[in-house]
């Protein structure tokens, strides 16, 4: 049982490149959320999902994307990247559509230069 | 969502017991008070919830006293280990139509030292 994995755990892009940040878990849960952590920022919400198909924004959507086409995978695409969207980067999944469910990723340090 | 307010930082030592309070003067009926903890360099873990009165579990304690407008995250005997950033949410759990919808303030950063 693995949990939450995120790939890649370290990323450094040039501004404008576009990728791909991955998010799989292996629990069957429902719902899938993206973080970003800026330093004395906390943890704010990018997108989120509530099951496979169905997406919506969160507090800081512009520049990512999001889709949710299985129940294990919740990408996050950044399509032109810029140096505001170095961060680190985590993934969330719960099974239950409570606060207290919530399993975590490792996250993923991303740089933009 | 309630807005909390918490201590930005806290310094304790080992084998004290640390109290993070959280004041949350808008708390509706039905919300919950939900704590996560976060490790440096990891994702926030969950690791207590309370409604009203006196919760404990293998990690914590949470004392919410009767008017609810705050809440204490009691850690006992702190280790260097337990150096983290410790988040306090509150929401209306009945119904949550909030799924995947976690919403954190800026937490409180609690440096234990030997």
């Amino acid at each position: 049982n693995a949990g939450v994995t995120q790939t890649p755990k370290f990323q450094v892009l040039k501004t404008g490149q576009s990728m791909t940040l991955q998010c799989a878990q292996d629990m069957n849960h429902e719902y899938m959320s993206w973080y970003r952590q800026d330093p004395g920022m906390g943890l704010r919400l990018i997108h989120y999902s509530v099951g496979a198909g169905i997406t919506d924004q969160g507090e800081v959507p512009n520049g990512y994307n999001v889709s949710r086409s299985t129940t294990e995978d919740f990408p996050l695409r950044l399509l032109s990247a810029a140096p505001s969207q170095t961060s680190v980067y985590f993934c969330a999944s719960s099974y239950s559509d409570k606060p207290y469910g919530y399993t975590f990723g490792s996250g993923t340090r991303l740089t933009v230069v | 969502l309630a807005k909390t307010t918490q201590p930005i930082s806290m310094d304790s030592y080992e084998g004290q017991e640390v109290n993070i309070t959280c004041s949350h003067n808008n708390i509706a009926t039905n919300d919950y008070i939900t704590w996560y903890q976060q490790f440096p360099s990891q994702g926030p873990r969950f690791i207590i919830q309370g409604y009203k009165t006196k919760v404990t579990n293998e990690v914590a304690s949470l004392f919410i006293p009767a008017d609810r407008k705050s809440s204490t995250l009691s850690l006992p005997r702190v280790s260097l280990s337990d150096t983290a950033v410790y988040y306090c949410l509150v929401g209306d759990y009945e119904p949550y139509n909030q799924g995947g919808k976690l919403i954190f303030g800026q937490g409180t950063e609690l440096s234990v030292k030997p």
